[in-house]
């Protein structure tokens, strides 16, 4: 069973400045995505950046980048010139690729980040 | 286009009723998805839908049940409630592919007391 692991409960950050997420997953699949999720208060959950295991290019939306390391099975979250619009929950899902039994996003217990100004 | 939505945004029930939430996918999604979000536990999977056939389930007991409806739409019923039901229960619903992601609703706050 694939596991995902968000070893960072809280985190905090000046506004302007960089932040990294972490979050490692544990999968025997070869075939599979990787994705982020901000949920603000508003509880809306939100599809920050999504990457595709199969490409070693590194995803970027404009200031959210990530840093995927298939082997070492790792895929951390770069937020530059932190706003207070970030603020959040952040969570990392892992996905099996198309045509798996289990077929739904499996999230790590989230990252709580507060953007100071 | 409108998003996810769901309804009520919030239920209040006392222990041992029944619970009804309700989702209505984004136009030509086909599958609907269900998340629990207690605190302290993250987002828990609980049903898949897909053209109108459940094709996963977490672990949940038998008292969660759903459907899926024509329309796509999406029912979860709650049977026998119990205190530690009380949760955030988010519905998604992507397209037949799936791989670029759900696009979630702003989720149901669902109190047993």
């Amino acid at each position: 069973a694939q596991t995902v692991t968000q070893s960072q409960p809280e985190m905090s950050v000046q506004e302007a400045e960089t932040v990294t997420l972490s979050c490692t997953y544990d999968t025997s699949e070869n075939n599979y995505y990787l994705f982020w999720y901000k949920q603000p208060p508003s509880r809306q959950m939100i599809l920050v950046i999504r990457q595709e295991a199969y490409k070693q290019q590194n995803a970027t939306e404009n200031r959210f980048s990530v840093n995927f390391q298939k082997a070492a099975k790792s895929f951390s979250l770069k937020i530059s010139d932190s706003q207070l619009g970030d603020t959040a929950m952040y969570f990392c899902a892992f996905l099996k690729g198309y045509g798996g039994s289990q077929g739904n996003l499996i999230f790590g217990k989230g990252t709580k980040l507060s953007v100071k100004p | 286009e409108a998003g996810v939505t769901q309804s009520p945004t919030h239920l209040i029930k006392t222990r041992g009723q029944q619970a009804t939430l309700r989702c209505s996918p984004i136009s030509g999604h086909t599958s609907v998805y269900w998340y629990q979000q207690a605190l302290g536990l993250g987002l828990q999977f609980l049903l898949w839908y897909d053209e109108g056939e459940e094709r996963n389930r977490g672990n949940f007991p038998p008292r969660f049940s759903g459907r899926q409806f024509p329309n796509y739409s999406s029912e979860l019923n709650v049977n026998a409630l119990e205190l530690e039901d009380s949760a955030l229960y988010l519905c998604a619903s992507s397209l037949a592919g799936r791989n670029y992601g759900y696009t979630f609703g702003s989720g149901t706050r669902l109190t047993v007391v």
